[in-house]
C-alpha cells in the first residue's frame, strides 16, 4: 500500500519561500499524477497544483505565479515550492496521489508563516 | 474558472436519518465530480468518484448522483462515525476545485 510523508520546515518567515518534500513509499511515482492540497486552520480544502511523473503540471490559477511542483523519480519524491509567502499561506499542506480521484493522502504537515 | 457551491454549509441529523448534500458547478463539468469525507484532524478520504461510483471499501449507505452542473451526495442512514465534513471536488479542464464543505453532526 502506498504511503506518503510530507516533510519540511514548520515555520517560514514572510516573503520567504516555503519548500516541502513528499516521500512516497510502497509504490513507484512513475505513471501517476501527484498533487498538493492545503487547508488553512478551520477552513476548507484548496488545491495547489499537480504534476504527472513525466513532469507535466497544472496549477491553481490563484497561486500559479508563486508555485512550482517538481518530481524526482530517482528518490521517489515530489516537491513543492511556494514563494513570497504571507500569513495567508499558513496551512496544513497535504501531498496526495491522484488515481480515480485524490485517492491516497499523506498525513499533512502544518506550515506557519510568521516572523 | 469553475466555482463550486455546496448546501447546506452544515446540518444536524439523527442516527438513521437520510442526509442529502448538494453541490453545484458554475459551468457544465459532465460527471467530473468527486466526493470526500474529512473527519476532524484527519486527511480527507475519497468516497465517490465520477459523480456516482463508490470507491472500493466505502459503505453502500453513501451514494452520489448528478451530471452537468448539479450533483447530490446522500447518506441513506446516518451513523455516528459519519460525523465529518464532506467536500465535492471537480476536475474538469485539468484544474481541480473543491466546494466549501458541508459539516455533518449528530443531533
Amino acid at each position: 500500500q502506498v504511503q506518503l510523508q510530507e516533510s519540511g520546515p514548520g515555520l517560514v518567515k514572510p516573503s520567504e519561500t516555503l519548500a516541502l518534500t513528499c516521500t512516497v513509499s510502497g509504490d513507484s511515482i512513475s505513471n501517476y499524477y501527484w498533487t498538493w492540497i492545503r487547508q488553512s486552520p478551520g477552513k476548507g480544502l484548496e488545491w495547489i497544483g499537480y504534476i504527472y511523473s513525466s513532469g507535466s503540471s497544472s496549477y491553481n490559477p490563484s497561486l500559479k505565479s508563486r508555485v512550482s511542483i517538481s518530481v524526482d523519480t530517482s528518490k521517489n519524491q515530489i516537491s513543492l515550492k511556494l514563494s513570497s509567502v504571507t500569513a495567508a499561506d499558513t496551512a496544513v499542506y497535504y501531498c496526495a496521489r491522484v488515481v480515480r480521484g485524490v485517492t491516497d493522502w499523506g498525513q499533512g504537515t502544518l506550515v506557519t508563516v510568521s516572523s | 474558472d469553475i466555482q463550486m457551491t455546496q448546501s447546506p454549509s452544515s446540518l444536524s441529523a439523527s442516527v438513521g436519518d437520510r442526509v442529502t448534500v448538494t453541490c453545484q458547478a458554475s459551468q457544465d463539468i459532465s460527471d467530473y465530480l468527486n466526493w470526500y469525507q474529512q473527519r476532524p484532524g484527519k486527511a480527507p478520504k475519497l468516497l465517490i468518484y465520477d459523480a456516482s461510483i463508490l470507491e472500493t471499501g466505502v459503505p453502500s449507505r453513501f451514494s452520489g448522483s448528478g451530471s452537468g452542473t448539479d450533483f447530490t451526495f446522500t447518506i441513506s442512514s446516518l451513523q455516528p462515525e459519519d460525523i465529518a465534513t464532506y467536500y465535492c471536488q471537480q476536475y474538469d479542464r485539468l484544474i481541480f476545485t473543491f466546494g466549501p464543505g458541508t459539516k455533518v453532526d449528530i443531533k
